[in-house]
């Protein structure tokens, strides 16, 4: 199994919701990263965990909560968003952290109303 | 600062033509170099990843070279068809174990 997962595919949700997004990956990674990425921008880092720790968390405000459960799952938590926090939200992983190639999931298409 | 500025931002072509992105960085110290084709909506697919010894790297029609002494790299695409529409991302990682450094993409549109 050589994917990265991610559900929802798509997600709607107002300012004063909670969802959470989900991903997978069966490679035995023990990176995961979460990015998040405007229309005709490229992806910006939010967060990376390595070996199940937070190791870099890019400023992201608190209204997004990442949780890594599990050396094959990323959990990113969502709550009370705005709507410029509408994008594609775009999970990746590697073998360790920065070494190796990254290997990016399908992504969620979130719209915060 | 570490960079990466990809030209041209789009780039319309017929199919069945050839055409050439560029890349150059001011990443420091280089690691390694990736270009990803990304589909609209889509997460980025590798297309290839080369370190500071590769100078060409082929994945099919796309061949990718790279100077290292310049900084530059480019992505070659032979005999374009409509599905190489996409946006294209050349990706820089530094040996310090910091992230990646994006270039800003270059969409290509591929015409009938």
């Amino acid at each position: 199994d050589t994917e990265v997962t991610q559900t929802p595919k798509h997600l709607v949700m107002g300012m004063t919701n909670k969802k959470s997004l989900k991903c997978e990956q069966h490679m035995g990674h023990r990176a995961m990263y979460w990015y998040k990425q405007k229309a005709k921008k490229p992806p910006e880092l939010m967060f990376v965990y390595s070996y199940e720790k937070l190791s870099i968390n890019e400023s992201v405000p608190s209204r997004f909560s990442p949780e890594c459960p599990n050396s094959s799952l990323l959990n990113l938590h969502l709550h009370a968003l705005q709507p410029e926090d509408s994008a594609l939200y775009l999970c990746a992983s590697s073998q360790v952290r920065a070494v190796g190639e990254q290997f990016f999931g399908p992504g969620t298409r979130l719209t915060v109303l | 600062k570490n960079q990466v500025e990809q030209s041209p931002q789009s780039l319309i072509i017929l199919e069945g033509k050839n055409c050439t992105l560029q890349c150059n960085y001011t990443v420091s110290p280089f690691s390694n170099l990736r270009w990803y084709k990304q589909d609209t909506g889509r997460g980025p697919v590798s297309l290839t990843i080369m370190t500071f010894s590769e100078n060409t790297k082929s994945n099919g029609r796309y061949t990718a070279t790279l100077d290292a002494d310049t900084k530059q790299s480019s992505l070659h695409i032979t005999a374009s068809q409509l599905s190489d529409s996409a946006s294209y991302i050349c990706v820089v990682s530094n040996n310090a174990g910091n992230m990646l450094t994006f270039g800003g993409g270059t969409r290509l549109m591929v015409k009938p």
